[in-house]
């Protein structure tokens, strides 16, 4: 069951501008929300995170957005460098903590 | 501060063996993970343990099973290798059990079932 989908494979953006990674899930009882982002051959790190009772959370370039009545949230990184290249995977988590993961989105910042 | 760390970094198995990946939290952290992840998906849950105990487990077979030692490190084991299983194993450890829990990961086995 897909109760997380990342429906974007890829997206390619020019340096300088905003990516934009977005992320749907079906399961209400999730209410934590976590990016993470994956190098080849590397584990996942963590980037930025968020509580059902936020809807927004700032750290630096990342900014994370939640929509609950939309059971949507958005990653935006301003301003998009080419380092930022990387596989993007949305998670999420429920009380019980164990993470369900969409299938990634893959970034491309082109200089 | 060491992060996550997993052994060993690759593995070469035939259909029908048995596998062992090892994972040391980092320190402080109580509770492990363990997720598969094969090419083109997202990680899938296997198993979550707390204070030694299993407290969650995805949607594998019986195949697949692990523990927790007293030092929080865990292994992963998989019984009776189908070639599906080929995929990196990822390790996350976090603090606690509570759902706003950020877990992190270490850099993976990458298992390969010939």
């Amino acid at each position: 069951d897909q109760q997380v989908k990342q429906n974007s494979p890829s997206l390619s953006v020019q340096e300088g501008r905003i990516s934009i990674l977005n992320c749907d899930y079906t399961n209400s009882m999730f209410d934590y929300f976590l990016w993470y982002k994956k190098y080849p051959a590397e584990g996942p790190t963590f980037l930025i995170s968020i509580s059902s009772i936020k809807d927004k959370n700032e750290d630096g370039r990342f900014t994370v957005f939640l929509n609950k009545s939309a059971k949507h949230l958005s990653l935006h990184i301003v301003p998009s460098q080419p380092g930022d290249s990387a596989v993007y995977f949305c998670a999420a988590s429920a009380v019980s903590n164990d993470m369900r993961f969409g299938a990634g989105t893959r970034l491309t910042v082109k200089p | 501060d060491a992060g996550v760390t997993q052994s060993p970094t690759h593995l070469i198995k035939t259909r029908g063996q048995q596998v062992t990946l090892r994972c040391s939290p980092i320190s402080g952290h109580k509770s492990v993970s363990w997720y598969q992840q094969v090419l083109g998906q997202g990680p899938q849950f296997i198993f979550q343990y707390y204070e030694k105990e299993e407290r969650g487990r995805g949607n594998f077979p019986d195949r697949f099973s692990a523990r927790q030692f007293p030092n929080y490190s865990s292994e992963l084991n998989v019984n009776a290798l189908l070639l599906g299983d080929s995929a990196l194993y990822l390790c996350a450890s976090s603090a606690g059990l509570a759902g706003a829990e950020t877990q992190y990961f270490g850099p993976g086995t990458r298992l390969l079932v010939l």
